[in-house]
């Protein structure tokens, strides 16, 4: 398997530009998660997916934020406008069930700089 | 927000030498899990402690948990270059949500 899928690496953008985060998560798993990580903040949960249903979109900071998952093997993350405090870096994560309070897999990560 | 609390927040060591990392946490557990983070990287996971155990071994990894303490500890034998990464502790919070520590950042030197 090659793990959860990440895409781009590194996005570099200019405020107020639509900025769109890809990933795929491991087949089979049923559970997907977004993650920022920052210095200041460390590591925080944005949104996740339980069957492509999103279950508690809490910690995602703002209207300019949005995600979702059309299909088992595909989900998005969404900046529109960007800011520059929306630099970070955002990880996706899939895990085989929620319930089982299982581990999680994690992506390589998208860098992201706006400018 | 983060509930969980590591310390140390840095740790530098000789190659050879044992790492330990803590970590302490507010509420009830189902488990607990340690993650490892190499720079520039995703996390990887490493092992998880669930709350009716008190000590895992994963090869050179050594995990314990104090459920009456609310703390985990992360020991690291023979440590080696490699090992030089971030190390964080985390647990699923009542709503379901893995909550990370702050981590600690090793650094092993050769």
């Amino acid at each position: 398997d090659a793990g959860v899928i990440q895409s781009p690496r590194h996005e570099v953008t200019e405020m107020g530009q639509e900025v769109t985060l890809r990933c795929k998560p491991i087949s089979g798993h049923n559970s997907l998660f977004w993650y920022r990580q920052t210095m200041m903040r460390g590591l925080e949960l944005l949104i996740y997916f339980n069957n492509n249903v999103p279950i508690d979109d809490s910690g995602m900071p703002e209207d300019r934020f949005s995600a979702k998952m059309p299909n088992a093997s595909f989900s998005t993350l969404k900046i529109q406008p960007s800011e520059p405090r929306d630099s970070a870096v955002y990880f996706c994560a899939s895990s085989p069930t929620r319930r089982a309070y299982n581990e999680q897999f994690f992506g390589p990560g998208t860098r992201l700089t706006v400018l | 927000s983060q509930q969980g609390e590591e310390d140390p927040q840095a740790l530098s060591i000789q190659e050879g030498e044992n790492a330990t990392m803590n970590c302490s946490y507010k509420t009830s557990i189902n488990n607990l899990q340690w993650y490892r983070q190499n720079s520039g990287r995703g996390l990887v996971h490493l092992i998880l402690i669930r709350s009716n155990e008190r000590e895992k071994h994963s090869g050179r990894l050594r995990v314990t948990l104090d459920t009456s303490k609310k703390s985990s500890s992360l020991l690291i034998t023979a440590s080696r270059a490699a090992d030089t990464a971030s190390y964080f502790c985390a647990r699923y919070n009542q709503g379901g949500k893995l909550i990370f520590g702050q981590g600690t950042e090793l650094s092993v030197k050769p």
